[in-house]
């Protein structure tokens, strides 16, 4: 089972920021926070991910809450073309498991003109 | 660099086929997982390989397989095709070693599988 929480359906208006929201409270030390968006039948898109300082690439911030429970990505001005399904993943380092990703329902944003 | 490529990218069957789909990492990416989408399971792990090894495997049948070459490429195997195999079959690369960025995960763009 997934061990993220996200809403199931989110709105934003062109433009202005998204911040999308993601529960995690079973999250343990070693286990990294990560972004995935998937646009319309297409593969899912790496976005951005955490560990437990904030961070920030081209596309995306990601803000995760001191005590790593909880963490918002923030799409500083979203556009039509943002309207995708986000999902938010946690995932252990360092193990062999690795590369297995357990994925929740996500969050669909929809951007409104 | 060139990203994750699958082939085919569509594809018709009919039940009781078999099919192979192939999936050719980034360049210098050693790990290979599989995904299996549809509208009513959502995205669900098959199976990882890593250096030519399976690493992991998900709940799938027995039905579904796969392998890794010395070159990285992969390939995954659906023997007897069941209508509710129709779905988008997804892979994912990552380079895997230690340390978080090299183990992020890039997605190819899946095969459309169609069982009739």
């Amino acid at each position: 089972d997934a061990k993220t929480t996200q809403p199931p359906s989110m709105d934003c208006a062109e433009g202005r920021a998204a911040n999308l929201p993601c529960n995690h409270s079973t999250i343990s030390g070693n286990e990294y926070v990560y972004w995935y968006r998937q646009i319309h039948s297409q593969g899912p898109q790496y976005i951005i991910h955490g560990l437990k300082n904030n961070e920030t690439n081209e596309m995306a911030s990601l803000i995760i809450t001191e005590d790593r429970k909880s963490s918002t990505l923030i799409l500083p001005h979203a556009t039509l073309r943002d309207t995708a399904v986000y999902y938010c993943i946690v995932r252990e380092r360092g193990s062999s498991n690795t590369g297995k990703l357990i994925f929740g329902q996500g969050t669909t944003l929809q951007v409104k003109p | 660099k060139a990203g994750v490529t699958q082939t085919p990218r569509y594809l018709i069957k009919t039940r009781g086929q078999q099919v192979t789909l192939s999936c050719s990492p980034i360049s210098g990416h050693r790990s290979v997982s599989w995904y299996q989408q549809t509208p009513g399971q959502g995205l669900q792990f098959l199976f990882e390989y890593f250096s030519e090894t399976q690493r992991n495997k998900g709940n799938f049948p027995g039905r579904f397989s796969g392998r890794q070459f010395s070159n990285s490429r992969s390939e995954m195997n659906v023997s007897t095709l069941e209508l509710g195999d129709s779905a988008l079959y997804l892979c994912a690369s990552s380079l895997w070693a230690a340390g978080g960025t090299q183990e992020t995960q890039y997605f190819g763009p899946g095969t459309r599988l169609l069982v009739l």
